[in-house]
């Protein structure tokens, strides 16, 4: 199986200032339809996981435009240009090329 | 407005067995892939297993593979989970979550607490 390592796994950041958090692949994720499956959620404290970004870069409905995916291969990142007090959380990246889907071990972001 | 609500989580023993459930509302039921994912106290996600929209394909993370079964009723909106053999290690807040695409899970529960412990 693939191992999705994310890094760092603690963020401290200041208001207003951008965070990028990656997340790097064991193996290249590009499936056979030459699609790559991509996704980050964001899990706020005492909250469920949020879809942010599929598909590596599509930002789902609702979600400020602050935040960006990016990356092919084996190095993908997440960015928030500006980061705001309600983007304390984790987020995780996930494989959905094939069973087992595989989620990162979260990046655990907080306000400096 | 869509929604998956779970149930069923509670304390069991170990080598015990339980059967979680998830009803759905506001999207096609029956048309979706639906998901379980868990997460142990403290810990990440992970991903426990995943049905086809007409049931005829279930896929499961290795570790729960001939303990848990996933199975739906799309008459009642309903995904369910039967765990056997539970271990203390599948003590975790387990979510319903459906499938968009590829493991792009666009709705998700809110979560039901199952604790293996003697």
């Amino acid at each position: 199986d693939v191992v999705m390592t994310q890094s760092p796994l603690s963020l401290a950041v200041t208001l207003g200032q951008p965070a990028s958090l990656s997340c790097r692949p064991s193996q290249s994720l590009v499936s056979r339809d030459g699609n790559t499956y991509v996704t980050w959620y964001q899990q706020r404290p005492g909250q469920s996981p949020r879809r942010l970004i599929y598909k590596v870069s599509n930002r789902d409905s609702g979600v400020p435009d602050r935040f960006s995916g990016s990356g092919s291969g084996t190095e993908f990142t997440l960015k928030i240009s500006r980061v705001e007090a309600e983007d304390v959380g984790v987020y995780y990246c996930m494989e959905g090329t094939r069973w087992p889907y595989i989620f990162g071990q979260g990046t655990k972001l907080e306000i400096k | 407005e869509v929604d998956l609500v779970e149930s069923g989580g509670t304390l069991v023993h170990p080598g015990g067995s339980l059967r979680l459930s998830c009803e759905g509302s506001g999207f096609t039921f029956s048309t979706s892939w639906m998901t379980w994912v868990r997460q142990a106290p403290g810990k990440g996600l992970e991903w426990v297993a995943e049905i086809k929209p007409d049931g005829s394909v279930q896929g499961y993370v290795d570790s729960v593979k001939g303990r848990f079964t996933i199975s739906r009723d799309n008459a009642e909106n309903s995904v369910f989970l039967q765990m056997s053999s539970l271990r203390p290690e599948d003590t975790a807040v387990y979510y319903c979550a459906r499938d968009a695409s590829w493991g792009a899970m666009d709705i998700w529960g809110q979560g039901t607490v199952v604790t293996v412990s003697s």
